[in-house]
């Protein structure tokens, strides 16, 4: 099974819309969960980390966790032409023999295109 | 300004020859690492580095070397580059392996191996 699994896309939503974006995570120790947006020829930047359940607020952006149900989300409210770009779910997992605090898991990224 | 860099930004090389990407980072951090990037396969890691001569495998770390002799670099190593490694790669950094929330990225690497 795979670590992180995104909804494959591609999303397209209307300006003004609420893009939704969903990743779940396999089941392990998961420490830590990050959105990250990438344009087309960049490298990632961090949108949103979030460390316990419930929502978390900024912006125009939501992110919403659900351990129980491995489960994350990044709701981005009045979306603009700008968010185009693809969005990659990230998940510090641990429980794995030794320490792996150090690791990473991506998902595979979203691709999402607002039109005006 | 705070910044990762990493060079070279472009790469064609042929099979076999060792070649080394460096990475720097300008911001005292102590959690570095190297991811690659493929169409359809997202970002994986390859190797991470928690401080100064302490580094781990990540999720793919066949065909490459790393090495941390000093805070501020950590470049890959790939000693015998074979086409299957042709990738956009990524080095990132963060200040700690607990603040991954502050995780910088550099520029990108593009490499062809031919």
């Amino acid at each position: 099974q795979k670590e992180v699994e995104q909804n494959s896309g591609p999303l397209s939503v209307p300006e003004g819309a609420i893009a939704s974006l969903n990743c779940t995570y396999s089941d392990r120790v998961s420490q830590s969960f990050f959105w990250y947006r990438q344009y087309s020829g960049k490298s990632p930047e961090l949108i949103m980390s979030i460390y316990s359940n419930g929502d978390k607020e900024d912006g125009r952006f939501t992110a919403q966790l659900n351990k129980a149900s491995q489960y994350v989300s990044l709701l981005i409210r009045d979306s603009q032409p700008s968010d185009s770009a693809t969005y990659l779910c990230a998940v510090n997992i641990d429980g794995k023999e030794g320490s792996t605090l150090g690791r990473l898991y991506f998902g595979r990224g979203t691709q999402l295109t607002v039109w005006p | 300004e705070a910044q990762v860099t990493q060079n070279p930004r472009y790469l064609i090389t042929v099979t076999g020859k060792k070649l080394t990407v460096t990475c720097s980072q300008n911001m005292n951090h102590e959690y570095m690492s190297w991811y690659r990037q493929d169409p359809g396969l997202g970002l994986r890691q390859i190797y991470y580095s928690m401080n100064v001569e302490v580094t781990d495998k990540g999720d793919v770390p066949e065909g490459y070397k790393v090495s941390r002799k000093e805070k501020r670099n950590f470049p890959l190593i790939l000693e015998s580059p074979s086409p299957n490694q042709t990738s956009l790669y990524f080095c990132a950094s963060s200040l700690s392996v607990g603040a991954m929330k502050t995780q910088y990225f550099g520029p990108g690497t593009r490499l062809l191996v031919l």
